[in-house]
């Protein structure tokens, strides 16, 4: 069975670091494009980047791209979403997903909700 | 401002048909593959339609879609209480190099 398992819930103060973590299980991680996906309170989904864990091309949101940093360790099977400087307006949950075709994501992780203080 | 299009809400009593469209252009629906995706209060996404108009397994047959030039439609039938949800669209922006989402349509089941 795939499984994706994301780190738990953060709260933190603007200004401060942040990585997140989505662990993947029951398939070869290696083999598939991991996004990441925002969804701000009350809003829609965000599409914010894809990375292949076999040779970490990434691909990310002219959205998202200089704000966020996607990266992968394939000797763990984890995918990683940082932050090097949060702002209020990253408060959201953030969603992994295992893509297998272009913008389809098959298998969801549960969610990390993130929030920032000013 | 999403670069799919869904109405933002439908509504329609158990047992009836309900239809949400998802409309795009060229970059994205017109030569692309379309996804619905639902989401139940309070939980991650859930993949319902892939590659325009299949079902993943464990997906009742009550749930359809299609495609048609830049538009795309998922149909539900015999609605439910427990369809109430979220309904997102994605696809592929070829443009753009990145994946895109409908900004999501509400079904309430009255």
């Amino acid at each position: 069975e795939v499984q994706l398992e994301q780190s738990g819930t953060e709260v933190k103060k603007s200004g401060e670091s942040l990585k997140i973590s989505c662990q993947g299980s029951g398939y070869s991680f290696t083999n598939y494009w991991i996004g990441w996906v925002r969804q701000m309170p009350g809003k829609g989904l965000e599409w914010m980047g894809i990375i292949y864990p076999g040779d970490s091309d990434i691909k990310y949101s002219p959205s998202f791209q200089g704000q966020v940093t996607i990266s992968a360790d394939k000797s763990i099977s984890t995918a990683y979403l940082q932050w090097g400087s949060l702002t209020a307006s990253d408060t959201a949950m953030y969603y992994c997903a295992r893509q297998t075709g272009y913008g389809l994501f098959d298998n969801w992780g549960q969610g990390t909700l993130v929030t920032v203080s000013s | 401002q999403s670069v799919l299009t869904q109405p933002p809400s439908v509504s329609a009593a158990p047992g009836q048909k309900v239809t949400i469209s998802c409309s795009g252009t060229s970059s994205n629906i017109g030569n692309n593959y379309v996804s619905w995706y639902q989401q139940l209060p309070g939980t991650a996404p859930k993949l319902l339609i892939y590659d325009n108009n299949k079902r993943p397994s464990g997906i009742p047959d009550r749930f359809s879609g299609s495609k048609s030039g830049t538009s795309a439609t998922l149909g539900i039938t015999g609605l439910q209480t427990g369809d109430e949800a979220d309904y997102y669209c994605g696809t592929w922006d070829s443009s753009l190099s990145a994946g895109v989402f409908g900004g999501g349509t509400k079904l309430t089941v009255l």
